[in-house]
């Protein structure tokens, strides 16, 4: 998983609570992403990070904010989550030396009662 | 509109056999293509890259084609194994480096 953790890899929670997930890569790279899978879809963009404070919106960024206040780490936080945030997360790295090849963490699994 | 069709959503093959797996693609403008693999409960895995140029590329039991004119894209799959039951999914990629991702094939490898 080219050093990537998700935590937490389960989350069960109640629909209006906030919730947080954190991606921490070991090898400082750049580029961060936060993806969203559900079936019948691609995995969609929500939000990446370019950098330390650098962040932008993906095609599915409604709902969600993210912060990287260091390298290593990628937060995504729901501030409010709703049962259709109900999905599979996943972070992503993309090296520096090669811009066509992302690198996936393992997922989050997040449901939303 | 960018879009990444794949079919067939899902197939069942006897371990041994062959399979070939479609992606079609109207996204512009076009860089590479990449197939990645996903195992259940894992995060995709890259399994080969074809950019404009390249016809055909090969890794171990698994070839990629890749037709610009047509925007086609095979990957076929050689005497399978067990271990080749996973989600596979096509991301056409653009110059911007923007990511367009297919909804992925079911491929399940019985004994």
């Amino acid at each position: 998983d080219a050093g990537i953790t998700q935590s937490p890899r389960h989350k069960v929670t109640e629909t209006g609570t906030p919730v947080t997930l954190r991606c921490h890569q070991t090898e400082n790279h750049r580029y961060m992403y936060w993806y969203r899978q559900d079936p019948g879809h691609g995995l969609r963009l929500i939000h990446y990070s370019y950098g330390v404070k650098d962040t932008d919106k993906g095609e599915v960024s409604d709902g969600y904010s993210v912060s990287r206040s260091k390298t290593e780490d990628f937060l995504l936080t729901l501030e409010s989550a709703t049962s259709s945030q109900t999905s599979v997360y996943f972070c992503a790295i993309r090296q520096d030396r090669d811009r066509d090849t992302q690198y996936f963490g393992p997922g989050t699994r997040l449901t939303v009662l | 509109k960018n879009q990444v069709e794949q079919s067939p959503q899902s197939l069942i093959i006897l371990e041994g056999k062959n399979c070939t797996l479609q992606c079609n693609y109207t996204v512009s403008p076009f860089s590479n293509l990449r197939w990645y693999k996903q195992d259940t409960g894992r995060g995709p895995v890259s399994l080969t890259i074809m950019t404009f140029s390249e016809n055909t590329k090969s890794n171990g039991r698994y070839t990629a084609t890749l037709d610009a004119d047509t925007k086609q894209s095979s990957l076929h799959i050689t005497a399978s194994q067990l271990s080749d039951s996973a989600s596979y999914i096509c991301v056409v990629i653009t110059g911007a480096n923007n990511l367009f991702f297919g909804t992925g094939t079911r491929l399940t490898v019985i004994p």
